[in-house]
């Protein structure tokens, strides 16, 4: 399968909102709620932001959001803040191989 | 407190076998629903998700290195193993282990919510 496609780079000032896409196939994104987004500082272990779409774990901020259309997800991040300065990927349980695959992620510059 | 960690050599030599092992604490690998996954991210670029063990010994590998993988769980030692052959410095990474996600209901989802520190793996010869 291949890998999703997001934007690799995304900028926003501090208090702004942003928008990260992620586009996939009927194979995968569009045919399961089954997307997650993880944040990755520089040096650091991915993070679990959103799961199945548009569910955060306990301890995220509600500033970060998730939705899909079609074969394209989408992660939100209103109130820009500085911490929130980092790599976002994206991530899809792709059925017809029974597989996990991810985007090649999107570096997050808050200006 | 639910916790991860990754070992496994370095550097390796190019067609050498690399096996890693992710030993945990704070969950069971006995436990219906748990799964724990191998990812790796080559230096500066993306992460791969590279296999996944259930609590039930279903095993799920990636289509692009299924030859190469097998992962297996030890749930006396609270470990999951992963095996790769015949390595190659392309396969030169950050190699993570990861639970999967748990809601307070007890509903087990499929994302990476407890992630090791990883474990630099270099190929080289």
């Amino acid at each position: 399968q291949s890998a999703l496609t997001q934007p690799a780079s995304v900028s926003g000032s501090p208090g702004q909102s942003i928008t990260i896409s992620c586009t996939g196939t009927s194979s995968d994104v569009g045919s399961f709620n089954l997307v997650s987004w993880y944040q990755q500082h520089p040096g650091k272990a991915p993070k679990l932001m959103i799961y199945e779409g548009n569910k955060r774990p306990s301890g995220v901020s509600n500033r970060f959001s998730g939705s899909k259309s079609g074969n394209t997800a989408s992660l939100t991040i209103s109130g820009l803040q500085a911490e929130d300065e980092a790599d976002y990927y994206c991530c899809s349980y792709a059925g017809s191989s029974r597989a996990w695959v991810f985007g090649g992620g999107t570096k997050l510059t808050v200006l | 407190q639910i916790t991860l960690k990754e070992s496994g050599p370095t550097p390796v030599k190019p067609t050498q076998t690399l096996t890693l092992t992710c030993t945990f604490s704070g969950f069971s690998l006995r436990t219906s629903g748990v799964g724990v996954g191998w990812f790796r991210q080559p230096p500066g670029k993306a992460l791969e998700w590279l296999a996944l063990i259930y609590w039930d010994d279903d095993k799920r590998y990636s289509p692009s290195l299924e030859s190469r993988l097998t992962i297996t769980k030890d749930t006396s030692k609270n470990q999951v193993v992963l095996t790769m052959t015949n390595m190659d410095p392309v396969d030169t990474a950050t190699y993570y282990c990861a639970l999967r996600g748990q809601e307070s209901s007890g509903y087990y989802y499929d994302a990476f919510d407890i992630w090791g520190q990883g474990t630099m793996v270099t190929v080289s010869s």
